[in-house]
C-alpha cells in the first residue's frame, strides 16, 4: 500500500534561518507531488506541484523553493525564513494519469518562525 | 486560473439534523473534477466525496451527497443526520482534467455540531 511521510512534525526557526521540509512517498511510482501552506484558520494555498523529477511548478512567488531530486521525494526549502512563513505545511501526492483520484496528504509540519 | 470560493467561514448544526455547505468555482474548462475534503482537529486531510464534471448524476457517499450545478459552477455538500464526528473544517477542491494536474482548494468552512 502507498504511504506518505512528512517531517518534521513541528519546527521552530528564527527569522533569517534556512528551512528544509522533506516529504517521501512509498508504494507508487511517478506520483504527482504537492506542497500546500495553511495559515491559521484558513484555506490551503498551493505553493508548488511536480509531475516528475526535476519538474517543479510554482504557484506563488515568494522566498520558498521546491525540489524533486528523486521520483518520490519532494523538498520544500528556504534560504532565509520570514515571519510570514509561519504556518502549517502539507505535502500531498496523487496518481499520475488518473486525474479523478484523490490526493493523499501527509501529517503536516507546523512551522513557527520567531 | 481556476479559483474555488467557499462563502461560509463557519456553520453550525444540531446533531441529527441536515446541513449544506456551499462552494462555487470559476473555470473556463469543460472537463474537471471536484472534491470535498474534511480536516478534523488532527489536521489529517480526508476525502469525503468526489464528482466528475461529465457526470450529471450527483455523487453520494452514505450520509454525504452533493448538489452539482455545472452551469452555475456550484458544488454544495449536504450532510444528513449530522454526527458529532462530523465536526471539522471542510474544503472544496477543483482539479482540471487537462494539462497540469494541480489541485486547488477553497478557503474552508468550519462545521460545528451541537449536541
Amino acid at each position: 500500500s502507498q504511504t506518505i511521510h512528512q517531517w518534521p512534525a513541528t519546527l521552530v526557526q528564527p527569522v533569517g534561518s534556512p528551512l528544509s521540509l522533506e516529504c517521501t512517498v512509498e508504494g507508487t511510482s511517478n506520483p504527482n507531488l504537492y506542497w500546500y501552506r495553511q495559515a491559521a484558520g484558513r484555506g490551503l494555498q498551493l505553493l508548488f506541484y511536480s509531475v516528475g523529477i526535476g519538474q517543479i511548478s510554482s504557484e506563488v512567488p515568494q522566498n520558498l523553493s521546491a525540489s524533486r531530486p528523486q521520483d518520490r521525494q519532494f523538498i520544500l526549502s528556504s534560504k532565509k525564513l520570514l515571519l510570514s512563513d509561519s504556518g502549517f505545511y502539507l505535502c500531498a501526492w496523487s496518481e499520475s494519469g488518473f486525474i479523478n483520484t484523490e490526493a493523499f496528504f501527509g501529517q503536516g509540519t507546523r512551522l513557527t518562525v520567531v | 486560473a481556476q479559483t474555488v470560493t467557499q462563502s461560509q467561514p463557519e456553520m453550525s448544526v444540531q446533531e441529527a439534523e441536515t446541513v449544506t455547505l456551499s462552494c462555487t468555482y470559476d473555470t473556463s474548462e469543460s472537463d474537471y473534477y471536484l472534491f470535498w475534503y474534511k480536516q478534523p482537529p488532527s489536521r489529517q486531510m480526508i476525502l469525503v466525496i468526489r464528482q466528475e464534471a461529465y457526470k450529471q448524476q450527483n455523487a453520494t457517499e452514505n450520509r454525504f451527497s452533493v448538489n452539482f450545478q455545472k452551469a452555475a459552477k456550484s458544488f454544495s455538500l449536504k450532510i444528513s443526520d449530522s454526527q458529532l464526528g462530523d465536526a471539522a473544517m471542510y474544503f472544496c477542491a477543483y482539479r482540471s482534467a487537462q494539462g497540469a494536474q494541480k489541485l486547488v482548494f477553497g478557503q474552508g468552512t468550519r462545521l460545528t455540531i451541537n449536541p
